[in-house]
């Protein structure tokens, strides 16, 4: 079974940091492109991060660049995102999501479950 | 930054119902494009990838038609398990874009 599951998220003050992990099974990771997406309580979806399956060119969305970093273990099937400098607009529920179900395609498909993360004092 | 425009906001139907949703983009994004359902409390759903491909395990009666900066997403006969919020998103350029969600609710 085709699994993502997230973990690392909690309460953090401003200013915190924070190392979110997500834990792949099910399929060969280390051939998938993957991301960080999150959702701000009652608010819609932002993509957050990407990176490549091994080598390549990683992105971030402006409002986290310079304060987030991606990285992945392939060997340990898992995909990370440090956050740092974190505020209150940092606040959501992340999702990793791969693009596993898209026939080559850059969509996302499975996601995990989410994990939560509140910045507040 | 391409600009994800969704219609309406909210769109009550009955059951049984034809739902036509819209999304429209604010530059081409070829047929890079996909809808996604989300229920309360659980991740996104893939419904259609690639402008009008149904994602493994999708009822047909979800349909997905457009190109360039148009889209829609069409539920032929809305069931109870229909309900929930669908979000739209281009995955042609950097940064990656969501429209703000379209709100199914029961009429």
């Amino acid at each position: 079974e085709v699994q993502l599951v997230e973990s690392g998220g909690g309460l953090v003050q401003p200013g915190g940091s924070l190392r979110l992990s997500c834990a792949a099974s099910g399929f060969t990771f280390s051939n998938y492109n993957m991301n960080w997406v999150r959702q701000a309580p009652g608010k819609g979806l932002e993509w957050v991060s990407y990176i490549p399956s091994s080598s390549g060119t990683i992105y971030y969305a402006d409002s986290v660049k310079g304060r987030f970093t991606i990285s992945r273990d392939n060997a340990k099937n898992s995909l990370y995102l440090q956050m740092t400098s974190l505020g209150a607009e940092d606040t959501a529920v992340y999702y990793c999501a791969s693009s596993l179900y898209c026939s080559g395609g850059s969509c996302y498909s499975p996601w995990g479950q989410g994990t939560l993360v509140t910045v507040s004092s | 930054e391409i600009v994800m425009t969704q219609s309406p906001a909210t769109l009550s139907v009955s059951p049984g119902e034809r739902a036509t949703l819209s999304c429209r983009a604010s530059q081409s994004v070829g047929n890079n494009f996909a809808w996604y359902q989300q229920k309360p409390g659980q991740p996104p759903r893939l419904l259609i990838y690639g402008a009008s491909t149904r994602a493994t395990g999708i009822p047909a009666r979800f349909s997905g038609s457009g190109s360039g900066t148009e889209f829609t997403l069409t539920i032929s006969s809305l069931q109870s398990e229909d309900f929930a919020v669908y979000y739209c998103q281009q995955y042609n350029n950097w940064p990656r874009t969501f429209g703000q969600g379209t709100k199914v609710e029961i009429k």
